[in-house]
């Protein structure tokens, strides 16, 4: 079975700082997406960053980015320059193609409760 | 603008009256699925639709239904609410491509309460 562990409930970081949150991943697949998504206090669920697995090059969104290890399977989310906006609970998520094996579907970490503190 | 949009937004219902929160989307997604939001456990997922007419269980399918008779349309229906299926849930949409789909875009979520 695919799980997605994030293994800091509760994070917190001044602004202007740099955070980084972790994730770790297990899947026998080769081929997958990973994902960041962000949800404010709003409940919207917001695509962050986006990273395909047979892809070596960390992909990159202004601010935020990731260290895309898959041998180890991790994947952390650096938010640089953070700011109050950045303030939010940030998922961790992990999608695998149709056609190899069980439902299509994002499996997603328990979070973590980011504050950005002024 | 592209969008998925849920109604309603919030609900407070009573235990064993059916109920029905609606999803649509305006992408032409393929794909749509229903997650359920809790405290400490994320996402989970419901039902999913690879397409019209196409449904299936996802991890906590117990106590719901879905259907899809357009492709822009599904709806999750609770035929007996009950107070564990108090929750946030999130409708999501995503386009396939080749062999992989895209990131999920979702709704605004329904909070739910049932008393």
């Amino acid at each position: 079975a695919q799980t997605v562990t994030q293994s800091q409930p509760e994070m917190s970081v001044q602004e202007a700082e740099t955070v980084t949150l972790s994730c770790t991943y297990d899947t026998s697949e080769n081929n997958y997406y990973l994902f960041w998504y962000k949800q404010p206090p709003s409940r919207q669920m917001i695509l962050v960053i986006r990273q395909e697995a047979y892809k070596q090059q960390n992909a990159t969104e202004n601010r935020f980015s990731v260290n895309f290890q898959k041998a180890a399977k991790s994947f952390s989310l650096k938010i640089s320059d953070s700011q109050l906006g950045d303030t939010a609970m940030y998922f961790c998520a992990l999608i695998l193609p149709f056609t190899q094996g069980g439902s299509e579907k994002l499996v997603f970490g328990k979070g973590t409760k980011l504050t950005v503190n002024p | 603008e592209a969008q998925v949009t849920q109604n309603p937004r919030y609900l407070i219902t009573v235990t064993g009256k059916k109920l029905t929160v609606t999803c649509s989307q305006n992408m032409n997604h393929e794909y749509m699925s229903w997650y359920r939001q809790d405290p400490g456990l994320g996402l989970r997922q419901i039902y999913y639709s690879m397409n019209v007419e196409v449904t299936d269980k996802g991890d906590v399918p117990e106590g719901y239904k879905v259907s899809r008779k357009e492709k822009r349309n599904f709806p999750l229906i609770l035929e007996s609410p009950s107070p564990n299926q108090t929750s946030l849930y999130f409708c999501a949409s995503s386009l396939k491509r080749g062999l992989l789909t895209t990131e999920a875009f979702f709704g605004q979520g329904t909070r739910l309460t049932v008393v």
